[in-house]
């Protein structure tokens, strides 16, 4: 296995513009997790999946922003309107739910937003 | 409200010494503790964990040590290498809870 991967690695966009990301996890991993991750700051949860159920989003995913995990294997993170304040790195996590979670993080994906 | 404390922003040690990272937390219900480590522009990477029952957890040259009643872990790297030059995260999450809370870092840096 490859481990987590995301794509694109960079984006940059306008304000106003729509972005989406992907996340493939690790594949025997049921668990799928989104973390935003600002200059200084550790990551911050986003929202996660247990296979295709969406059980938990943050207050800080606003409505502007909407995540999939269809069939319960890759997901996709997309940002409606993009905002200056969206720039971060978007990083993707999964893990085998259990005692003693381990989440892998995939590279991220780095979005600045002009 | 940080319920995982990352204190000291950076720390920079010469090679071949010993580096500490320290780590306090304040939510009880944290059984399970994590250390990552992160290099620029990539994703965190597992380094090593310890789950409340123990007090030690020794991998090669990382060691985490928990002391529950003061809520402090550590992480001692013996010999700091240049290529440990790292920000460092302390991660921590409670049995049957879902949410894995992270600490800000702490950058590392081994000085050849």
């Amino acid at each position: 296995d490859t481990g987590v991967s995301q794509d694109p690695r960079h984006k940059i966009t306008k304000r106003g513009q729509n972005v989406t990301f992907r996340c493939d996890p690790i594949s025997e991993h049921n668990r799928l997790y989104w973390y935003r991750q600002t200059l200084g700051q550790g990551p911050e949860f986003l929202t996660y999946f247990q296979n295709e159920a969406q059980l938990e989003k943050s207050r800080l995913l606003s409505d502007r922003f909407s995540a999939e995990r269809p069939k319960g294997s890759f997901s996709t993170l997309e940002i409606q309107r993009t905002e200056q304040g969206d720039s971060a790195m978007y990083l993707c996590a999964s893990s085998f739910w259990g005692p003693e979670e381990t989440q892998y993080f995939g590279p991220g994906t780095r979005l600045l937003v002009l | 409200d940080q319920q995982v404390k990352q204190n000291s922003p950076s720390l920079s040690v010469q090679e071949g010494r010993i580096s500490i990272l320290n780590c306090d937390y304040t939510n009880s219900m944290f059984d399970y503790f994590l250390w990552y480590k992160k290099y620029p522009a990539e994703g965190p990477t597992f380094l090593i964990s310890i789950s409340s029952i123990k007090d030690k957890n020794e991998d090669g040259r990382f060691t985490v040590f928990l002391n529950k009643s003061a809520k402090h872990l550590s992480l001692h790297i013996v010999p700091s290498q240049p290529g440990d030059s790292a920000v460092y995260f302390c991660a921590a999450s409670a049995t049957g809870g879902f949410k894995t809370i992270f600490g800000a870092g702490t950058r590392l840096f081994v000085k050849a």
